[in-house]
């Protein structure tokens, strides 16, 4: 049954923290996007990539987060330094260009103390 | 910018009821795909149902319905004989066919099927 998988499901970590987020998109799938989730804003897209070649990371904090794709088998997304509002559930999904769907993985909850 | 809007924050109705829950979106696009995902407590976002624009013919799955309008640029979902398994956030996205393909969504309805 394939499935986009992400991990850590839950990661609790102190102000100033590196956090590493991590996503296997279903294999054949040359999109992935991460998005966050927050009550207030919603979901947001952060960054996009094609082919593993970044396209969009308009929606992303340049100063602190990063987004690559080493391989097509893995995601990565990387605070640096994490700060209170960066707690959210941050999703990863992925797609075939020209299906018109995206499947998500089930989301890996952050909380910055 | 294409832009997403979900009106009912929260919805309530009784077990085996329908439902409908709406969204209105903005685009200058005439080709686009628009969505209904679900969203449980376990936050898995799980696709519920799909309309290209360019088929007039209403989306259905199971008990799953759409009402797509195209010049009043609505897209609705009606849940018929509701269950409490439907209990969710449901968020409704655009995307266009072309370029990134990402999805822009709605803030999200709130639907709670009481017993």
């Amino acid at each position: 049954d394939a499935r986009v998988t992400q991990t850590p499901r839950h990661k609790v970590t102190e102000m100033g923290q590196e956090v590493t987020m991590r996503c296997q998109p279903i294999l054949g799938h040359n999109t992935v996007f991460w998005y966050r989730q927050t009550m207030m804003q919603g979901l947001e897209l952060l960054a996009y990539f094609r082919n593993r070649a970044p396209l969009d990371d308009s929606g992303m904090p340049k100063d602190r987060f990063s987004a690559e794709m080493p391989d097509a088998t893995l995601a990565t997304l990387k605070i640096q330094p994490s700060e209170p509002r960066d707690s959210a559930v941050y999703f990863c999904a992925s797609g075939s260009r020209g299906t018109g769907e995206l499947f998500f993985g089930e989301g890996s909850r952050l909380t910055v103390l | 910018a294409q832009t997403v809007t979900q009106s009912q924050p929260e919805m309530s109705v009784q077990e085996a009821e329908t439902v409908t829950l709406s969204c209105t979106y903005d685009t200058s696009e005439n080709n686009y795909y628009l969505f209904w995902y679900k969203q449980p407590p376990s936050r898995q976002m799980i696709l519920v149902i799909r309309q290209e624009a360019y088929k007039q013919q209403n989306a259905t799955e199971n008990r799953f319905s759409v009402n797509f309008q195209k010049a009043a640029k609505s897209f609705s979902l009606k849940i018929s004989d509701s269950q409490l398994g439907d209990t969710a956030m449901y968020f409704c996205a655009f995307m266009k066919p072309q370029g990134a393909q990402k999805l822009v969504f709605g803030q999200g309805t709130r639907l709670t099927i009481n017993p």
